[in-house]
């Protein structure tokens, strides 16, 4: 069964403190791992798709990796407004469900 | 502007009470599909479309109806709601064609209470 799992469920840095997020995830025939920013009370905004190991993806201070079994959501000297809950998700070949983890709660401090 | 519109924005119903959640984009997506978010349970898909008259079940679709009878448009339907339905409920779409291929856009979100 697939399967995504985030850790930690919440983080808190200094502002300029540089972190990583982790998505473990389990999937027969990866089509797609998908990364989302949530701010509280909207709909998640879609930040990357990655599709194989060794694929890397970035925008602004945000850089996505990706292997055989987990992701990570590299954040490099964060602000304030990067404070938000960043989801990942997964679509495999078995279905066309997409599975999300929980998510990431993070905080950024001034 | 691509965008997913969802209406209402804010329900409070009764229990029993048949109520539509419509959803609609402007993006000529073939793939659609609906999604509730509770606290502790993350967001969990309930019922999905590959296209005109094409759906499919999530992980809970148990109360739910859906149809898709317009590529732009895929309306969630609960006949019969009970008070386990209240949450928070968004539509999203995703792009199949090359230069948008996976990218998914979501609704602003509906936010349901069963009484």
């Amino acid at each position: 069964e697939d399967q995504v799992t985030q850790s930690p469920e919440a983080l808190r840095l200094q502002e300029g403190e540089s972190s990583s997020l982790n998505c473990s995830y389990t999937v027969s025939g990866l089509r797609g791992l998908f990364w989302y920013r949530q701010d509280p009370g909207k709909g998640p905004e879609f930040l990357f798709t990655l599709y194989s190991a060794g694929e890397e993806k970035e925008k602004e201070r945000l850089k996505a990796t990706l292997t055989k079994k987990e992701s990570f959501l590299h954040i490099t000297a964060p602000k304030p407004e990067d404070s938000a809950t960043y989801l990942c998700a997964v679509r495999g070949s078995s279905a066309s469900k997409i599975i999300f983890g929980s998510g990431t709660r993070l905080s950024i401090r001034p | 502007e691509a965008q997913v519109t969802q209406n209402p924005r804010y329900l409070i119903t009764v229990t029993g009470k048949k109520l539509t959640v419509t959803c609609s984009q402007n993006m000529n997506h073939e793939y659609m599909s609906w999604y509730r978010q509770d606290p502790g349970l993350g967001l969990r898909q309930i019922y999905y479309s590959m296209n005109v008259e094409v759906t499919d079940k999530g992980d809970v679709p148990e109360g739910y109806k859906v149809s898709r009878k317009e590529k732009r448009n895929f309306p969630l339907i609960l006949e019969s709601p009970s008070p386990n339905q209240t949450s928070l409920y968004f539509c999203a779409s995703i792009g199949l064609a090359e230069s948008s291929y996976n990218e998914q856009f979501f609704g602003p979100g509906t936010r349901l209470t069963v009484l």
